[in-house]
C-alpha cells in the first residue's frame, strides 16, 4: 500500500502562493495522485489529480517529478477561504476507489 | 445536479442503541463508498458497493455493521448495537467509476455520537 507523509500544518498569508508537498515512496506504477480539500463540517472535495509531470485546472497545479516518489500541490494567490485541509492521496493499484487518508496538511490562511 | 447527501446530518443515541444512517449518492453513480473518522483519527475506508454488490467490505470494524444498497441506489449503513467508539464522522462518497482515475464525490458526512 503506497503511504504518503505531507506537512501536518502550513501558514501562509492572502495571495501568497502555497505549495505543499507529499512524499510517497512506495507508490506502484498504476497508482494516480489525487488531492483533495476538506473544510470543516463537510466531506473532503476533489481538487486535481495527476498521474505524472504537471497537471494544472482553475484551482491549482500539480507537480510529479519523473520518480513519482513526491508530488507538490501548487496553490496560486490564496485567499481566508482556502484555509482548509488538505489531503495527498495515492489509489491502490487494485483499482477500487479505497482511498488510505493519511493526516493531511492544515493550511491556514491569514489575512 | 445534487451532490451526495446523506441523512441524518447528526445523530445522537445512547450505547446499546441502533442507528440507521442514508446515503443517496450522484444518480448514474454505480459505486458507492463508505468511510467515517472517528475522533482524533484520519478517515477510514469501510467498504465499497458496485451497484447492488459489495465490491470490498475490508475495513468494517466488525460484525455491530450492516451496509446494504437495494437496488443500487440509495444505500443504508446500520450500526447495532451502537458502541461509544463508534462515535465520529461517517461519509459517503460515490463515482461513475472505478480506479483512481475517476473522480470521487463526497457528501458532507453523518455525525455520529453516542453517550
Amino acid at each position: 500500500l503506497a503511504k504518503t507523509t505531507q506537512p501536518i500544518s502550513m501558514d501562509s498569508y492572502e495571495g501568497q502562493e502555497v505549495n505543499i508537498t507529499c512524499s510517497h515512496n512506495n507508490i506502484a506504477t498504476n497508482d494516480y495522485i489525487t488531492w483533495y480539500q476538506q473544510f470543516p463540517s463537510q466531506g473532503p472535495r476533489f481538487i486535481i489529480q495527476g498521474y505524472k509531470t504537471k497537471v494544472t485546472n482553475e484551482v491549482a497545479s500539480l507537480f510529479i517529478p519523473a520518480d513519482r516518489k513526491s508530488s507538490t500541490l501548487s496553490l496560486p494567490r490564496v485567499s481566508l477561504s482556502d484555509t482548509a485541509v488538505y489531503y495527498c492521496l495515492v489509489g491502490e493499484v487494485s483499482g477500487t476507489y479505497k482511498y488510505i487518508f493519511g493526516t493531511g496538511t492544515r493550511l491556514k490562511v491569514l489575512a | 445536479e445534487a451532490g451526495v447527501t446523506q441523512f441524518p446530518s447528526h445523530s445522537v443515541i445512547e450505547k446499546g442503541q441502533t442507528v440507521t444512517l442514508r446515503c443517496d449518492p450522484i444518480s448514474g453513480h454505480d459505486n458507492l463508498y463508505w468511510y467515517r473518522r472517528v475522533m482524533g483519527k484520519e478517515i477510514k475506508f469501510l467498504l465499497h458497493f458496485v451497484k447492488e454488490s459489495k465490491q470490498d467490505e475490508s475495513g468494517m470494524p466488525n460484525n455491530r455493521f450492516l451496509a446494504e444498497r437495494t437496488g443500487g441506489t440509495y444505500s443504508t449503513l446500520k450500526v447495532q448495537p451502537a458502541e461509544l467508539e463508534d462515535s465520529g464522522v461517517y461519509f459517503c462518497a460515490s463515482s461513475q467509476g472505478q480506479g483512481m482515475n475517476t473522480e470521487a464525490f463526497f457528501g458532507q458526512g453523518t455525525r455520529l455520537t453516542v453517550v
